[in-house]
């Protein structure tokens, strides 16, 4: 069954609000990765976090990485319209290359 | 990514039917994987490949067949589609340098 949780499920925000994404593993993850999948399209790679308590930018994105490695979030600061979308994490177990993939958050940005 | 495609985009079908959906791509990676995605789920991984001779169950393999033709060309196949198979099928790769998955357009089943 699904390992990797995401909440909330959706969120509806005003163009300029920030948006956070949570994502929740039961087992401890050796990494990390983001993906954004535009609506009627696929998922496109974001960024991957492997050390404990790592925290990456990418402009107005930031990703953290839990000090347990059974969590991450993605934060936006200052939502644009292009920023909609939804949002998935997924996490990598041990030396697996399978990535198990969260339930995504879908994210819409009212202008 | 134009560099994996994926065939057909969208294709109905009956219970019963055997159909195929055929993922190539030109990225030179080694490692190819099927997804399903269905509303509320996310990706769930159907089956994998590390190379041409090696092919892995995924989370949902059941009800599910995959053939690596060569390096570049991975098909999945449902032998007998059943109505809650209907969902968005996306084909990945990656190489064994970089962990980030590409995924193809997908494809959309639709069972009746």
């Amino acid at each position: 069954g699904q390992q990797v949780m995401q909440i909330p499920q959706y969120q509806h925000v005003q163009e300029g609000e920030d948006f956070t994404t949570y994502c929740n593993s039961s087992t401890t993850l050796s990494n990390i990765q983001w993906y954004k999948q535009r609506p009627g399209g696929h998922p496109v790679f974001l960024i991957q976090l492997v050390k404990s308590g790592e925290v990456k930018k990418q402009k107005r994105l930031t990703f953290q990485f839990g000090e347990a490695k059974k969590n991450s979030s993605l934060h936006i600061t200052a939502t644009q319209t292009t920023d909609v979308g939804t949002y998935f994490c997924a996490g990598r177990l041990g030396n697996t290359d399978k990535l198990i993939f969260g339930t995504g958050t879908r994210l819409q940005v009212f202008p | 990514d134009a560099d994996v495609t994926q065939t057909p985009r969208n294709r109905i079908t009956k219970t019963g039917k055997r159909i195929m959906l055929e993922c190539s791509q030109t990225k030179g990676h080694d490692r190819m994987y099927w997804y399903r995605q269905d509303p509320g789920l996310g990706l769930q991984l159907i089956y994998y490949s590390f190379d041409v001779k090696d092919i892995n169950k995924g989370e949902i393999s059941d009800g599910y067949s995959v053939s690596r033709q060569a390096q570049a060309k991975f098909s999945l196949s449902l032998e007998s589609a059943i109505p809650n198979q209907t969902a968005l099928y996306f084909c990945a790769t990656s190489d064994s340098s970089s962990y980030e998955q590409y995924f193809g357009p997908g494809t959309r089943l639709t069972v009746t």
